[in-house]
């Protein structure tokens, strides 16, 4: 069964533009999960996406924002980049669950660096 | 909120060494508790969970207790091997809700 995948790997811009990374995840699932890795602040969740609707956010500015399709695949989106953006984008996917947790399986991550 | 502390890194070991990694959690009710370790270049990859109080986690010769009553999932390994060198996470998660909540990570290396 093929993992998580993510495109591209390494991404280079400058402050202003834009950026949309993309998430395939496993076969079957149909939760998606976007995490900011950075030195200073470590792992923070961004959001999480299922069945197309955002199902939870975090604390980051609206210049992040993301979407699922049908098909369960996500990309986000960072909006008039700033240095401090740099960082490792990180994806999971996980199945439906009613009450147990959902297992996440990660993504290798997109490495942003703006410059 | 929820909140997840580990101590403080970069930790060194010599192979065989015993390893004791520190977690400890800040959170109402009864999360669930995993360990994530990072290789060099690659994602995150589950190590171990505990989903209830007095549960043992362990995969890898790694173990970590969830221990309600000092809040604690410290992270154990009896005999380390240069391979177990990475960065190794604590995190908190709760039901069906995906989100994760980890602590800083720490970088453990093994020296042959």
């Amino acid at each position: 069964k093929a993992g998580v995948t993510q495109t591209p790997r390494y991404l280079i811009k400058t402050r202003g533009q834009q950026v949309t990374l993309s998430c395939s995840p496993i076969s079957g699932h149909r939760s998606v999960s976007w995490y900011q890795q950075t030195p200073g602040q470590g792992l923070q969740f961004l959001f999480e996406y299922f069945s197309e609707t955002q199902r939870n956010k975090g604390n980051f500015p609206g210049r992040f924002s993301g979407r699922q399709f049908s098909n369960s695949r996500s990309e986000m989106n960072v909006s008039t980049l700033e240095l401090g953006d740099s960082a490792l984008y990180l994806c999971a996917s996980s199945r439906l669950a009613t009450s147990e947790y959902n297992e996440q399986f990660f993504g290798p991550g997109t490495r942003l660096t703006v410059l | 909120g929820d909140s997840v502390t580990q101590m403080e890194g970069p930790v060194t070991l010599s192979e065989e060494a015993f390893l004791t990694i520190n977690c400890t959690y800040t959170a109402t009710g009864y999360p669930s508790l995993f360990w994530y370790v990072q290789y060099p270049g690659e994602g995150l990859q589950l190590l171990l969970k505990a989903t209830k109080a007095d549960d043992k986690g362990s995969n890898k010769g790694f173990e970590a207790t969830y221990r309600k009553e000092t809040t604690s999932f410290h992270l154990e390994k009896g005999s380390v091997q240069v391979s177990d060198s990475a960065v190794y996470f604590c995190a908190l998660g709760r039901g069906a809700n995906s989100k994760l909540t980890f602590g800083k990570g720490i970088t453990l290396s093994v020296r042959p």
